[in-house]
């Protein structure tokens, strides 16, 4: 069965100190993994797509990397405009919806 | 507006009413999906479009939910006889792309409450 599991599942930050998401999935054919922010009683933004191990991808204090079996999401020197719930999600081939985990619900602390 | 628009923001309903929920994707966008968020959950899949064709609905949790986008543009969530394990927040997103690999853009979504 396919599974998206993401850790953990909640994190508190000061300020200034950097820290790593973990999304690990079990799928059969992934076509690509997404990253996304969710803010209080918003929708999901999109952040990244990571398409194959060894792919790396940058915005501002994010960076997000992905290998065969796991995606680390990192967050360099945090601020408090950074918390929100991190969502990761899998798209599998041949089909076009994406399966989302619960989240990670970052707060950084000033 | 820019972004993807859903209506009401906020919808209660008693044990057995019918609702529809309305989503106003990015204009051009031929992809729609509508998901269903519960309190401390991340979103699940419910259905997709890709312009008014209704291509999966495999996660449609009954028959009592049905969803149709008639013209491409527009669409529609609708729930028959509600109960009060439909209470979540229903999302909808759009995206420009029919293969599944551009970001979808998401609504603010609709906080369904069933008492």
């Amino acid at each position: 069965e396919d599974q998206v599991t993401q850790s953990p599942e909640a994190l508190r930050l000061q300020e200034g100190e950097s820290s790593s998401l973990n999304c690990s999935y079990t799928v059969s054919g992934l076509r690509g993994l997404f990253w996304y922010r969710q803010d209080p009683g918003k929708g999901p933004e999109f952040l990244f797509t990571l398409y194959s191990a060894g792919e790396e991808k940058e915005k501002e204090r994010l960076k997000a990397t992905l290998t065969k079996k796991e995606s680390f999401l990192h967050i360099t020197a945090p601020k408090p405009e950074d918390s929100a719930t991190y969502l990761c999600a899998v798209g599998l081939r041949g089909y076009q919806k994406v399966t989302f985990g619960i989240g990670t619900k970052l707060q950084v602390i000033p | 507006g820019a972004g993807v628009s859903q209506s009401p923001r906020y919808k209660v309903a008693k044990r057995g009413q019918d609702v529809a929920l309305r989503c106003d994707p990015i204009s051009g966008h031929v992809s729609l999906f509508w998901y269903q968020q519960a309190l401390g959950q991340g979103p699940e899949f419910l259905t997709y479009f890709q312009n008014e064709a209704q291509l999966d609905k495999s996660g449609l949790p009954s028959d009592r939910f049905f969803a149709e986008r008639p013209e491409g543009s527009v669409s529609t969530l609708k729930i028959q006889r509600t109960q009060q394990e439909d209470s979540a927040v229903y999302l909808c997103a759009s995206s420009s792309d029919d293969r599944g690999d551009e970001k979808l853009f998401f609504g603010s979504g609709t906080q369904l409450s069933v008492l």
